[in-house]
């Protein structure tokens, strides 16, 4: 099992819509959550941080974290074609030093 | 404030070679973390640095080794370079070893012909 697991997708979504990208872990003693954006050739840029159960909003970003439930997702209302990239769920673990270990990332298609 | 700095951005090598990657992370902070990232995959964590000791290590060979001056600043060394080892080297900086947001830099491309 892999620490961290994300739907390689693709995710296609129309413009303007709401698109949905999930990530489990396994390893219940993480602690802090994020999600990056990378577009392709280039390096991973922060999107957005959780760390307490609940939702997070920022701007048409929206972050979801259920530690029970060892899963955390992102919203992306008013989906743009600039959205359109890999978008890559990152978990701090604790268990052996902390370290923030990602998953393999979804790509988003967001189609004008 | 200039964010994390790598060099070079591009490079080229042949097996066997050995290659040295360098970073600078954002200014205050203390921790390093090296990362490969392969066409297709997520980054896999190599190391991470704080305070010019060790703190992490992922499942990468001995060939892979790396170190933090007390600038902070880091480099991750490659030895007997393999074809496999062609990726994007990725360094990124954050204040501390305590599970802080990390930053990236915008990456070092290796090609190993």
């Amino acid at each position: 099992q892999k620490e961290v697991e994300q739907n390689s997708g693709p995710l296609s979504v129309p413009e303007g819509a709401i698109a949905s990208l999930n990530c489990t872990y396994s390893d219940r003693g993480s602690q802090s959550f994020f999600w990056y954006r990378q577009y392709s050739g280039k390096s991973p840029e922060l999107i957005m941080f959780i760390y307490s159960n609940g939702d997070k909003e920022d701007g048409r970003f929206t972050a979801q974290l259920n530690k029970a439930s060892q899963y955390v997702s992102l919203l992306i209302r008013d989906s743009q074609p600039s959205d359109s990239a890999t978008y890559l769920c990152a978990v701090n673990r604790a268990t052996g030093g902390f370290k923030t270990i990602f998953g393999a990332g979804t790509r988003l298609f967001v189609k004008a | 404030d200039a964010g994390v700095t790598q060099s070079p951005t591009h490079l080229i090598k042949t097996r066997g070679q050995h290659v040295t990657l360098r970073c600078s992370p954002i200014s205050g902070h203390k921790s390093v973390s090296w990362y490969q990232q392969v066409l297709g995959q997520g980054p896999q964590f190599i190391f991470q640095y704080y305070e010019k000791e060790e703190r992490g290590r992922g499942n990468f060979p001995d060939r892979f080794s790396a170190r933090q001056f007390p600038n902070y600043s880091s480099e991750l060394n490659v030895n007997a370079l393999l074809l496999g080892d062609s990726a994007l080297y990725l360094c990124a900086s954050s204040r501390d070893d305590l599970g802080n947001t990390i930053y990236f830099g915008e990456g070092s491309w290796l090609t190993v012909v």
